[in-house]
């Protein structure tokens, strides 16, 4: 069993559209990321979060701590949007990080 | 500020042979994460550490592999011998504890054992 799920694995959308990733863990966490991991390899951190929402340019990320969810939404979407998202998530007990397998997002022109 | 810096970009090496993967976590960072990611795995972390610290070392897969931290600004993965499945692409991120909430990657170090 994952601590971490995310769907959906694979995304294609249109430009424009509104987009949207989900993760659920089943671990209590101090904090949560979401990465970026671009065609090429390199990875970005996009947002930390450890309660509520938080607003970057056309992304936005929202977690529940009770539902232990988070989504991360993508306005307006465009072509370079399309990458690897991945949730990680940094558990209270033990100090671990658990990662998703990653949503591979794909925005067609 | 450079960013992340790693070395080498890309290694190819035979199976046995000792690897070392170096990292310059961005000046004034305080905690530095290595992290490997295969297709199989995914992304996973291996160690990390806070003030030059190791704090967790817990994703380590095996003896084979060791992390120091000699000073701030500079850090090494070894793993001696490396086998193929040790291919992978390795990451080296670092962050500003008190200040900052963003992990830094660098480009990554991209390890073949043949």
């Amino acid at each position: 069993k994952n601590e971490v799920e995310q769907s959906p694995q694979n995304l294609t959308a249109q430009e424009g559209e509104f987009i949207t990733i989900n993760c659920s863990y089943s671990v209590g966490i101090s904090a949560l990321h979401w990465l970026q991991q671009h065609p090429g390899g390199g990875i970005v951190s996009l947002f930390m979060l450890s309660s509520g929402k938080k607003k970057h340019g056309r992304l936005i990320a929202t977690i529940n701590i009770q539902e232990k969810h988070s989504s991360l939404h993508i306005t307006a979407s465009h072509p370079r949007d399309s990458a690897v998202y991945i949730c990680a998530v940094y558990s209270n007990t033990g100090n671990q990080f658990y990662f998703g397998t990653g949503t591979s997002l794909t925005v067609i022109p | 500020d450079a960013g992340v810096i790693q070395s080498p970009r890309h290694e190819v090496t035979e199976m046995g042979q000792e690897v070392t993967l170096r990292c310059k976590p961005i000046s004034g960072h305080n905690s530095l994460f290595w992290y490997r990611q295969t297709m199989m795995r995914g992304l996973e972390l291996l160690i990390y550490f806070n003030n030059n610290v190791p704090i967790d070392d817990s994703g380590m897969p095996e003896d084979r592999f060791s992390a120091k931290m000699p000073n701030a600004s500079f850090s090494t993965l070894k793993i001696q011998p490396s086998e193929p499945r040790d291919s992978a692409v390795y990451f080296c991120a670092s962050r500003e504890v008190l200040t900052g909430n963003t992990i830094y990657f660098g480009e990554g170090s991209w390890l073949t054992v043949v």
